[in-house]
């Protein structure tokens, strides 16, 4: 089945570490992006890429670090400059192309991050 | 900048009634628009997309949504509601005008439908 895999579901970090959360698409889809969902305040996203070695921040990207080394991965790093990080992480991608911007988003099923 | 608004937080209805849950949007040039519906501890659904033609956009398990210019809204709707619509959704909102832009989300509505 086509779908995004994002791994581990949960996920207990100390303060001070790095912690990197995976996502991974075999749907073929050029866009791959980040959001983070806090209680609310609805998703907010972190970082997206339309092609594979570009990236672009987006609206939280202080303190996360992102990689697209392969069209299907786009790993998602927390780093200890993150000052809140304990949220929902939710992975997404989508076909780009044709109408710019009309294609529907996948998601994945995310991961939850605590910090202890 | 491109902004989309849910104004309710939570959105109360007895089941078999219609329900709406109310979206508005800002962007400066055409508003690509789109309803996401979430259930506890998972990723978003799609329920329907505005990007351009007949303003009444019809998806999916009923749903519609109706795409209003001069007031930017796009509300969700529904002639009857289930139990089972009891979820978070969220409205999101693209300019179809920029390229490279991603989307952005409301910050949701928890529907709750009572038997």
């Amino acid at each position: 089945d086509g779908g995004i895999t994002q791994s581990p579901k949960y996920l207990f970090r100390k303060e001070g570490q790095n912690v990197t959360l995976s996502c991974e698409q075999n749907l073929n889809h050029d866009a791959m992006y980040w959001y983070r969902q806090d209680p609310g305040q609805g998703l907010r996203l972190i970082y997206y890429s339309q092609i594979v070695n570009d990236f672009q921040k987006g609206d939280i990207a202080e303190g996360y670090s992102v990689s697209r080394e392969k069209k299907e991965s786009f790993p998602l790093t927390v780093t200890s400059a993150q000052k809140n990080p304990t949220a929902f992480y939710l992975c997404a991608s989508s076909i780009e192309g044709g109408r710019l911007g009309a294609n529907v988003l996948t998601f994945g099923a995310g991961s939850r991050l605590t910090v202890l | 900048a491109q902004s989309v608004a849910q104004p309710e937080d939570q959105v109360k209805v007895a089941e078999g009634n219609p329900l709406t849950v109310k979206c508005t949007y800002s962007v400066s040039g055409n508003p690509y628009l789109f309803w996401y519906v979430q259930y506890p501890n998972r990723g978003l659904q799609f329920l329907l997309k505005y990007i351009t033609g007949d303003n009444l956009v019809k998806g999916s398990y009923g749903f519609e949504a109706e795409f209003n210019k001069s007031q930017t809204s796009f509300h969700l709707k529904k002639p009857s509601a289930l139990v089972s619509d009891s979820a978070l959704y969220f409205c999101a909102v693209r300019d179809g005008n920029q390229a490279g832009t991603a989307l952005i989300f409301g910050k949701g509505t928890t529907l709750s439908v009572s038997s």
